[in-house]
């Protein structure tokens, strides 16, 4: 099945620096690739996706980059805010099953003000 | 709201006991998932349901889970005879057909087993 590998597990910036984060999938067949961002005692909740046919997508001062040969795929979060503070997971979802997500492991992101 | 909704949000059992939690989905979402996450770690598949049919389950629900979604709506996750290793944060999300389509997660019941 597929296997998803996050680093780092912990990050801390300065308030006002970008964070990035990076993410590896092991089935070369994946072709969606979603951001989940979530907060102490709550659900995660998709701040940004991408697919396999597009190499990057921007959302405001969230980017994602994906790189299908290398099967590796990143967050970029630009103008950190304190808010940004909370735990990322990315997930694949490869194309055979049921739409279900493997995620990896969570990065905690803690912007320093 | 009409977003996903998971109750309880917390339930404290003592071991041997049954749980059961429920999930109601965003109602026009056909695709149902359970999820659950230990401490310090990503979210892991447990079951899906498209409608009500119950489609795939994983290798992490033993013999003592038990997942129902009567009339393709609602859903209900049971844990018999509870084990101190069931203590985790039990997540429901909900998606519609379609191919690489957005899932949406409650806000999760977290279990403890004491």
């Amino acid at each position: 099945g597929e296997n998803v590998e996050q680093h780092p597990s912990t990050l801390s910036v300065q308030e006002g620096d970008s964070a990035v984060i990076k993410c590896t999938y092991s089935d070369s067949a994946s072709n969606y690739f979603p951001w989940y961002k979530q907060e102490l005692g709550k659900g995660p909740q998709l701040i940004i996706d991408i697919r396999s046919n597009v190499g990057e997508k921007k959302d405001q001062r969230i980017a994602v980059t994906l790189n299908k040969t290398a099967k590796h795929f990143s967050l970029h979060i630009t103008e950190t805010q304190p808010e940004d503070s909370a735990v990322y997971f990315c997930a694949a979802i490869p194309p055979r099953g049921n739409e279900k997500l493997t995620f990896g492991t969570g990065t905690r992101l803690t912007i320093i003000p | 709201d009409t977003g996903v909704s998971q109750d309880p949000r917390h339930k404290i059992t003592k071991r041997g006991q049954n749980v059961t939690f429920r999930c109601d989905p965003i109602s026009e979402h056909n695709r149902l998932y359970w999820y659950r996450q230990t401490l310090g770690q990503g979210p892991e598949f447990l079951t899906y349901f498209q409608n009500e049919a119950q489609l795939e389950k994983s290798r992490l629900l033993s013999d003592r889970f038990s997942a129902e979604r009567p009339k393709g709506s609602f859903s209900t996750l049971e844990i018999q005879r509870t084990e101190q290793g069931d203590s985790a944060m039990y997540l429901c999300a909900s998606s519609s057909t379609g191919r690489g389509t957005e899932a949406f997660f409650g806000q999760g019941t977290r279990l403890t087993v004491v």
